[in-house]
Parts: C-alpha cells; sequence; structure tokens
C-alpha cells in the first residue's frame, strides 16, 4: 500500500521486557515522527527525523526510550525494561519534506499492553 | 507554554444538526493549524491546514476557520457517518513539533 504502515499492530509484554516497534513511512518521506497516545487523548510528540538524523527527541519520556532510522526510510522505536505507564498506543506520521508545515500522514500504530 | 484545548470533549448531535467545534491555542508563532479526524483503531486522517487567521477551508460537510487564538470546525448537517474524533494540531516555528489537542469525540444519532 502507499500509507504509513507500523507493526505489530498489537503487542502484548510483560513488565521489564523490552519491545521494538517499526513504522514504515510513505517512499521519500523525509520527515518522521513518533507519537503516544494515551487513551481518550491525543497524540504527544516523542521524537523526530529528518532522513536519517534524529533532530528533536525532547518527548522521549526516559531514558529507556530509543529511537533509530539508520538508512532515512524504516524507523524502529524501542523500550527498554518496560513499564505498565508504557501502555499506549505509538503512532508514527511521515511528511514529504523537512522543516515544512505541511500535513502529517499517520499509521494506524502499535497497540502495546504491558502486564 | 504552548497548549492546544480541544471543547468540548464529546458531542452528541442528531442527524442534520448543525454545530461547532473549537480549538484554542497558545504558541509563540503559529506555523500551521491541523485538523484531523480519527476514527477508532485508526490513526489520524488528514482534514485541514490553515496558516493565517481570517483563513478558510471547506470540504463537504465540514468548514474549518481561525483566529488569533482558535480554530473551528463547523459541521453542517451531519450524518451518522461524520461519527468520530475530531483532533487538532498546532505546528510550532521550528517546525519539528506538532502540539495536539485531547480532541472532541462526535457521536451522531440517525
Amino acid at each position: 500500500g502507499a500509507g504509513v504502515s507500523q507493526s505489530p499492530r498489537y503487542k502484548v509484554a510483560k513488565r521489564g521486557q523490552d519491545v521494538a516497534l517499526r513504522c514504515d513511512p510513505i517512499s521519500g518521506h523525509v520527515s518522521l515522527f513518533w507519537y503516544q497516545q494515551a487513551l481518550g487523548q491525543g497524540p504527544e510528540f516523542l521524537t523526530y527525523f529528518q532522513n536519517e538524523a534524529q533532530l528533536d527527541k525532547s518527548g522521549l519520556p526516559s531514558d529507556r526510550f530509543f529511537a533509530e532510522r539508520p538508512e532515512g526510510s524504516v524507523s524502529t522505536l524501542k523500550i527498554q525494561r518496560t513499564q505498565q505507564e508504557d501502555s499506549a498506543v505509538y503512532l508514527c506520521a511521515s511528511s514529504p519534506q523537512a522543516r515544512s508545515n505541511q500535513p502529517q500522514h499517520f499509521g494506524d500504530g502499535t497497540r502495546l499492553s504491558i502486564l | 507554554e504552548d497548549q492546544v484545548t480541544q471543547s468540548p470533549e464529546a458531542l452528541r448531535l442528531q442527524e442534520g444538526e448543525s454545530s461547532s467545534l473549537n480549538c484554542s491555542y497558545t504558541v509563540s508563532g503559529l506555523r500551521g493549524l491541523f485538523w484531523y479526524r480519527q476514527d477508532p483503531g485508526k490513526g489520524p486522517e488528514f482534514l485541514f491546514t490553515l496558516y493565517s487567521a481570517g483563513e478558510e477551508k471547506e470540504k463537504e460537510r465540514l468548514k474549518a476557520t481561525l483566529t488569533k487564538k482558535e480554530s473551528f470546525l463547523h459541521i453542517t448537517a451531519p450524518k451518522p457517518e461524520d461519527s468520530a474524533t475530531y483532533l487538532c494540531a498546532v505546528q510550532v516555528p521550528n517546525f519539528n513539533k506538532f502540539y495536539f489537542g485531547s480532541g472532541t469525540k462526535l457521536n451522531v444519532k440517525p
């Protein structure tokens, strides 16, 4: 498909386990964003990539959260030693250019549940 | 502090009953205000971008307007398929960050 693809759609993990969430942006999109969305809330910014460079990681809640985009396309959000408060939907979005006010295109997210 | 507030949190309308959703914001230097629609279990779907006060955009039964402090999403004669959560987001001057409101959950009854 031509949209943003995220996998897995659902992830259940036990507290203390590490998880990795994948995002395939729209081909050729320069900008990539990760968001965390709690139930009944709007998405909250986590981090931003311009190609392979992580230009803003100010929204990452702790040093247990790590994101990468090594070749400027696919991105992975990794959460180490998961805690119950990490349970949320993690959304990825991409847009065609860098530093522009074009709209973002979102994937359908990964719903993470920590037991 | 950059902030986005949406009201009401939830809105129930009868089919055909027009209404408006509000998004008020406090940001230092708005680059753009975005409206999205989000269905359960799905990611936000882009509706409109507004860039400057006085600007208006329309699409089918939806019309978005922007002032210096708030934006409205007007829904004219809504249908049940318009039921969704409507999110607004503002982009701050560094272009990297978007701040979202908590959304308005709209339910249109037939």
